[in-house]
């Protein structure tokens, strides 16, 4: 599994957008780049996921680097209840693969008032 | 988004007792569906992967008689813990993913069962 390096924790100010970043250099080609975040006492959560290019949905955008060795998700507006753990995943992503979800330790992102 | 729904969100239990959790999808088929387990201030960690009608996979370090895991139908995983021990107590979270359609690679999770074992 290709390994990934976030920052331990990140402060952002409420309405105000957050980049966080993710670094994957051992990326295989196939493998899509999938991000989850879980909330206090709750299982995680999907939020966006990409292979190649940039991809925006409902609660945020990812920017994905060209070499696909580093990713970015952006939360444009952040609220207090974006406070939370985001875990960037690579995962295979062939259709009928077993491969599952390997949780690293993610970004602890506090939101600030 | 599809729904995964665990029961019970929580439970205490004496040491010794067995304990049931139930996984449900809600809306979808899942094909596979997963159990992790996540101590406090740390990551989720992969118990077994388990696919409809079939025997579970065990992680490395996970005793299968210790932790039954049964996926009967595509939308029912149950997770056993048997003789539950204090060292047990943790929170256990399901997870399911969609057999077909475009959202067939990503992972849905429950709320999470909270387990203190006495």
């Amino acid at each position: 599994d290709a390994k990934t390096t976030q920052p331990n924790s990140m402060e952002s100010n409420e309405e105000e957008p957050v980049h966080l970043p993710c670094n994957h250099s051992t990326i295989s080609g196939t493998d899509y780049i999938h991000w989850y975040r879980q909330l206090p006492s709750q299982g995680p959560e999907y939020v966006i996921h990409g292979l190649t290019s940039n991809v925006n949905n409902r609660m945020a955008s990812l920017a994905i680097a060209e070499d696909r060795k580093s990713s970015t998700l952006i939360l444009h507006r952040a609220t207090l209840r974006d406070a939370a753990v985001y875990y960037c995943i690579p995962l295979r992503g062939s259709s009928g693969s077993a491969r599952q979800l390997t949780f690293g330790s993610g970004t602890q992102l506090t939101v600030l008032p | 988004g599809a729904v995964v729904s665990q029961h019970p969100s929580w439970v205490i239990c004496k040491s010794g007792t067995s304990v049931k959790i139930e996984c449900r999808s809600l809306d979808f088929q899942a094909t596979t569906m997963f159990w992790y387990r996540q101590f406090p201030k740390q990551s989720l960690m992969l118990m077994a992967t388990s696919n409809e009608g079939s025997k579970a996979t065990y992680e490395q370090g996970v005793e299968k008689d210790k932790f039954l895991i049964n996926h009967a139908s595509l939308t029912l995983s149950t997770l056993t813990v048997t003789s539950a021990h204090p060292e047990d107590s943790s929170f256990y979270i399901c997870s399911a993913r969609a057999a077909s359609g475009r959202a067939q690679n990503i992972q849905y999770f429950g709320a999470g069962t909270r387990l203190s074992v006495l």
